[in-house]
């Protein structure tokens, strides 16, 4: 399948610790997106990173894009409580999102 | 600002019923993606459509069917329930055809079958 392999399944950190999550893809991107849901609600966009791309910031989130080795990580740094909740990667093909089966992080204060 | 619009919330359907979800994507996008997850389980593409044309299929039962209106809402429908089609069910929309490729989902709809 296309969809992203998520890697860690299950993170738990201390607050103020950063956190570490990797991607695995099969095909060919035009993007790489990172979502975050909160239990049970919807995904909300995090970040985008495109296929020419190797390195991109957005606050506390780091992201990477090796497509060579079609992947990429997600780095979170000082985390917070509310960074709790699983974190998902979505190789987008130019026509469609498949979403892997996440990383679920748990930020203890 | 407006966002993605799921309705029902929750829904409660017995084995062989029917179910209609409906999805409002946000105003101008024209690009709406239907999702289904079930508990613990990664988001599961089943359809989409891009300027009220089905523009790619999922993972969709036959029993399941999908249109989108000319107002751009999409309806997503359920007939022969099964126990399996319990889920978290979710529409996304992305403004496509203007060169975004952001999703923006909706709260979804929890759907128990009995």
């Amino acid at each position: 399948s296309q969809q992203g392999e998520e890697d860690p399944q299950a993170l738990s950190i201390q607050e103020g610790e950063n956190a570490t999550m990797n991607c695995s893809y099969k095909t060919s991107i035009n993007n790489l997106q990172w979502y975050r849901q909160n239990s049970g609600r919807g995904l909300v966009h995090l970040i985008l990173i495109r296929s020419n791309e190797r390195e991109k910031h957005s606050g506390r989130l780091r992201v990477t894009l090796d497509t060579s080795k079609k992947s990429s990580s997600l780095l979170i740094t000082a985390s917070r409580a509310a960074d709790t909740a699983s974190y998902f990667c979505a190789p987008y093909t130019g026509n469609q999102f498949y979403f892997g089966t996440g990383t679920s992080l748990t930020v203890i204060p | 600002a407006a966002g993605v619009i799921q309705s029902p919330r929750h829904l409660i359907k017995e084995k062989r019923e029917t179910a209609t979800l409906k999805c409002y994507p946000i105003p101008r996008h024209d690009t709406v993606y239907w999702y289904q997850q079930g508990p613990g389980q990664d988001p599961q593409f089943l359809i989409s459509f891009y300027e009220k044309m089905q523009s790619d299929k999922g993972s969709i039962p036959d029993r399941f069917s999908a249109q989108q209106f000319s107002d751009y809402h999409s309806e997503l429908n359920m007939s022969s329930l099964e126990l399996g089609d319990s889920a978290l069910y979710f529409c996304a929309s992305s403004p496509r055809g203007q060169g975004h490729e952001k999703l923006f989902f909706g709260s979804g709809t929890q759907l128990s079958v009995l």
